[in-house]
């Protein structure tokens, strides 16, 4: 099973600062991963997918970057809507298809 | 627009079967893949498994041969069971659209809202 870490726990940011999650698998998996945004109460919403293809309707702010097995989702400038927590999952050829633990942005 | 809405019921006993259902609108359950996952703070967010209508499925080796999913064309719904369940199958359940991508595996687009499953006695 590929495990996928997530850091930091939890980011501390102002609005309109820059955001960047960090997530890393334990093997490679080129790049198939995705990043999802979870919001209290709600389910999660497929922000990224390919590591750098914005979702429909996901904001020009959210970039995905990175392959093999570093990720990064950068937030440009961040708005109070983006307070949130933030998961990747990797999608390679073998399941199961795992998460990471997540990054909460909060403000700071 | 794609809805997805889980329904079921909120307290299972140990031991016996959890049962759920996603009600999907706004697109085919012919056309795509389907998945249930899970979230609780032990275990995280977590796949379950995936059915095509055709039969095709794949689940999660963790759940070894307890769970089973199905799906309903003509009523618009998939279901998931899964027998024998522990205080550990307590979590919040989520019904998905799986998106699969050639030579690879599967990402979700759209979620239902979760449902709440305690397993207690």
């Amino acid at each position: 099973e590929i495990v996928m870490t997530q850091s930091p726990a939890t980011l501390s940011v102002s609005p309109g600062e820059r955001a960047t999650f960090s997530c890393r698998a334990s093997q490679s998996i080129g790049t198939n991963l995705a990043w999802y945004q979870q919001k209290p109460g709600q389910a999660p919403r497929l922000l990224i997918y390919g590591a750098s293809t914005r979702a429909t309707g996901v904001p020009a702010r959210f970039s995905g970057s990175g392959s093999g097995t570093d990720f990064t989702l950068t937030i440009s400038s961040l708005q109070s809507e983006d307070f949130a927590v933030y998961y990747c999952q990797h999608y390679n050829n073998r399941p199961p298809w795992t998460f990471g633990q997540g990054t909460k942005a909060d403000i700071k | 627009q794609v809805l997805l809405q889980e329904s079921g019921p909120g307290l299972v006993k140990p031991s016996e079967t959890l049962s759920l259902t996603c009600d999907v609108s706004g697109a085919s359950l012919s056309s795509h893949y389907w998945s249930w996952l899970r979230q609780s703070p032990e275990m995280g967010l977590e796949w379950l498994g995936y059915m095509y209508y055709s039969g095709f499925h794949n689940y999660n080796p963790s759940l070894k041969s307890r769970i089973t999913i199905s799906i309903s064309v003509s009523k618009k719904h998939f279901s998931l069971n899964l027998a024998s369940v522990t205080a550990a199958d307590t979590a919040i359940y989520y019904c998905a659209r799986a998106f699969p991508v050639p030579a690879a595996g599967i990402y979700f687009d759209y979620w239902g809202l979760g449902t709440l499953v305690t397993v207690s006695s």
